[in-house]
């Protein structure tokens, strides 16, 4: 059985940091695409970063560009995100998503999901 | 970006009825070395994670049931749900994976007339 254990969020300031990571299991992590998605309080799904079963890809949304940092640890079976510059509107729940279908550098998959890890940015 | 656009926004169907779900994608995402659309869909129940129930526009996830059904006419999207049940209740999202950044509809919200 899939399992994605995500773990990191909390309070932080506006312009603060926070590292976000995801344990996986059930499955072989080093075969597939893994992804980050938010949803802040009340509001919609929103795809924040991507990358691919290697690590050689990563994708971002043009919203958290140069203050998100995706990575993974295929010998500590872990999806990390580094995030950095912290604003209010980065508020939400996010989820670590793993890619349904597995490929070697490609992310374009339909995702399973973890339970998410709540981000709070407020002064 | 592809954009979603999914109606309508909510609907209230009678126990045992037809819900029908639309997404239309603003750009094609059927990928033409596999013929395969890049869609799906998952239910997000009141404070639980997102649910895949559908992915290349039509599969149904395993184990979720066969009255939850996908399909497509070009860059239009259904989601049918055959005979709603009480456990249905829930927010449905369509999210298209064929291009960055992956983009989700805005969601529709199902509940019991």
């Amino acid at each position: 059985e899939v399992q994605l254990l995500e773990s990191g969020g909390g309070l932080v300031q506006p312009g603060g940091s926070l590292r976000l990571s995801c344990a996986a299991s059930g499955f072989t992590f080093s075969s597939y695409g893994m992804n980050w998605v938010r949803q802040a309080p009340g509001k919609g799904l929103e795809w924040v970063s991507g990358i691919s079963s290697g690590g050689g890809s990563a994708h971002y949304a043009e919203s958290v560009k140069g203050r998100f940092t995706i990575s993974r640890d295929n010998s500590r079976n872990t999806l990390d995100l580094q995030m950095n510059s912290l604003r209010v509107e980065d508020t939400a729940v996010y989820y670590c998503a793993k890619a349904l279908m597995s490929y070697s550098s490609s992310i374009a998959s339909a995702v399973q999901w973890g339970q998410g890890t709540l981000v709070i940015v407020s002064s | 970006d592809i954009v979603m656009t999914q109606s309508p926004d909510s609907l209230a169907v009678s126990l045992g009825e037809r819900a029908t779900i639309n997404c239309k994608s603003s750009q094609s995402v059927l990928y033409s070395s596999n013929n395969k659309n890049y869609l799906g869909w998952y239910q997000q129940k009141p404070g639980q994670p997102p649910k895949l129930l559908i992915y290349w526009a039509s599969n149904r996830e395993s184990g979720v049931p066969d009255r939850f059904s996908g399909s497509v006419s070009g860059t239009d999207f259904t989601l049918t749900i055959s005979s709603l049940q009480a456990e249905d209740v829930a927010v449905y999202y369509c999210h298209q994976y064929y291009s960055t950044p992956q983009t989700f509809g805005q969601g529709t919200k199902v509940e019991i007339k």
